[in-house]
């Protein structure tokens, strides 16, 4: 059972144009959404994360929108750039005893120059 | 560097030997996750502990797994009797459960069993 569903499986995105990686979840006992960047041979690098009770956080170029409803959110990479080139996961927990990550299954952007 | 550590980075073993990784967590980390990452996939958990205390273990875990926290700082994950299904990239992450419980990868130790 994929509780983190995640699309599209790959992207190609021009120089300056907008990436956007979608998420939908099923447990509606999740309340952390984090978006993490995997370069290949390294561990994920958090990029950016959001809770439930806000529907949108930007820093930088990057913003996550976020649907409690719909129970989806999405990360957007504005002006994206060839080093932004790598495979992108979203993720979620829940507040407990362990607050493991389930993570989806990734993107892979490409960002041609 | 004030990172997560892993060693060895890379190992590659015969099928039926045991091997062990190690994890060193960022230093005022109380609590330490393991992970497993197939090629194509998302990181799935393993297991957790926070400080010397092993909390959770997935069903991912079979019998042939341990892991350990001796100290509460940093832990070892052995494989006993590897597989060839247990090719795979394994991470360690780390938090000190704070508001926002962010989580910090090490850079993995990716094992191919022949």
């Amino acid at each position: 059972q994929q509780q983190v569903k995640q699309s599209p499986q790959s992207l190609i995105v021009q120089k300056g144009g907008i990436s956007i990686i979608n998420c939908a979840y099923e447990n509606t006992a999740f309340d952390y959404f984090p978006w993490y960047q995997q370069f290949p041979g390294k561990g994920p690098a958090l990029l950016i994360a959001i809770r439930p009770d806000v529907s949108e956080k930007k820093e930088g170029r990057f913003t996550i929108s976020f649907n409690k409803s719909a129970k989806q959110f999405s990360l957007h990479i504005m002006d994206s750039q060839p080093g932004d080139s790598a495979t992108y996961f979203c993720a979620a927990s829940r507040n407990g005893a362990t607050n493991k990550l389930i993570f989806g299954t990734g993107t892979l952007l490409a960002v041609q120059p | 560097d004030t990172g997560v550590s892993q060693d060895p980075r890379h190992k590659i073993t015969k099928r039926g030997q045991n091997v062990t990784f190690r994890c060193d967590p960022i230093s005022e980390h109380n609590r330490l996750y393991w992970y497993r990452q197939t090629l194509g996939q998302g990181p799935e958990f393993l297991t957790y502990f926070q400080n010397e205390a092993q909390l959770e273990k997935s069903r991912l875990l079979s019998d042939r797994f341990s892991a350990e926290r001796p100290k509460g700082s940093f832990s070892t994950l052995e494989i006993q009797r590897t597989e060839q299904g247990d090719s795979a990239m394994y991470l360690c992450a780390s938090t000190n459960g704070g508001a926002q419980n962010e989580q910090f990868f090490g850079p993995g130790t990716r094992l191919t069993v022949l």
